[in-house]
């Protein structure tokens, strides 16, 4: 069973902030979110991850749900290099194992 | 660092066919990874190891075998290739409870 739920595709203008939702509805208390992307079809990139308060970093921000079953990739300014399929994967804390979904694939768009 | 490598990049084999796709990190991490991802698809886990001799099983176990002898090698077994194989595999190494890195790929086509 899937664990994460997550829009198939989205469109964003070059320049805005593209806001990726993710849903985690089963998450347990002892599982991270984490974010990568993928580019055309290179290994995945870890972009952000967090487990119940938000986080920022020189990528991404990652906004969690207070009740944690839901969150928000957001990416402030798209740039068209930002094109790529975003997976959003949830993972326990004292194990190792991804379970990717199908992503949302994201298009900047000039 | 060389990060994660892959070899080889692409390959084509026959039904039946058997080979090892190999994998290496440099990092000194203890977990290592084998994904598969179909045209379209997300990534699926298909062998993981936690440290040198301790393997477990992923999502789509089935036709491959792994071995974990060393930290930095975890090569992935087709013991016979069979068209519902062809895919591009990925390798991945994390620390523990740490983001996993990737290996660039690589691309089997099972005639």
């Amino acid at each position: 069973d899937a664990k994460t739920t997550q829009p198939p595709s989205m469109d964003c203008a070059e320049g805005r902030a593209a806001n990726l939702p993710c849903n985690h509805s089963t998450i347990s208390g002892n599982e991270y979110v984490y974010w990568y992307r993928q580019i055309h079809s290179q290994g995945p990139q870890y972009i952000i991850h967090g487990l119940k308060n938000n986080e920022t970093n020189e990528m991404a921000s990652l906004i969690i749900t207070e009740d944690r079953k839901s969150s928000t990739l957001i990416l402030p300014h798209a740039t068209l290099r930002d094109t790529a399929v975003y997976y959003c994967i949830v993972r326990e804390i004292t194990g190792n194992q991804f379970y990717f979904g199908t992503g949302t694939s994201l298009t900047v768009i000039p | 660092n060389a990060g994660v490598t892959q070899t080889p990049k692409f390959q084509v084999l026959k039904t039946g066919q058997s080979m090892t796709l190999q994998c290496a990190q440099d990092m000194n991490h203890e977990y290592m990874s084998w994904y598969r991802q179909d045209p379209g698809m997300g990534l699926r886990l298909i062998h993981y190891s936690v440290g040198a001799g301790i393997t477990d099983q992923g999502e789509v176990p089935n036709g491959y075998n792994v071995s974990r002898s060393t930290t930095e090698d975890f090569p992935l077994r087709l013991l016979s290739a069979a068209p519902s194989q062809t895919s591009v595999y990925f390798c991945a190494s994390s620390p523990p409870e740490g983001e996993q890195f990737f290996g660039p790929g690589t691309r089997l086509t099972v005639l």
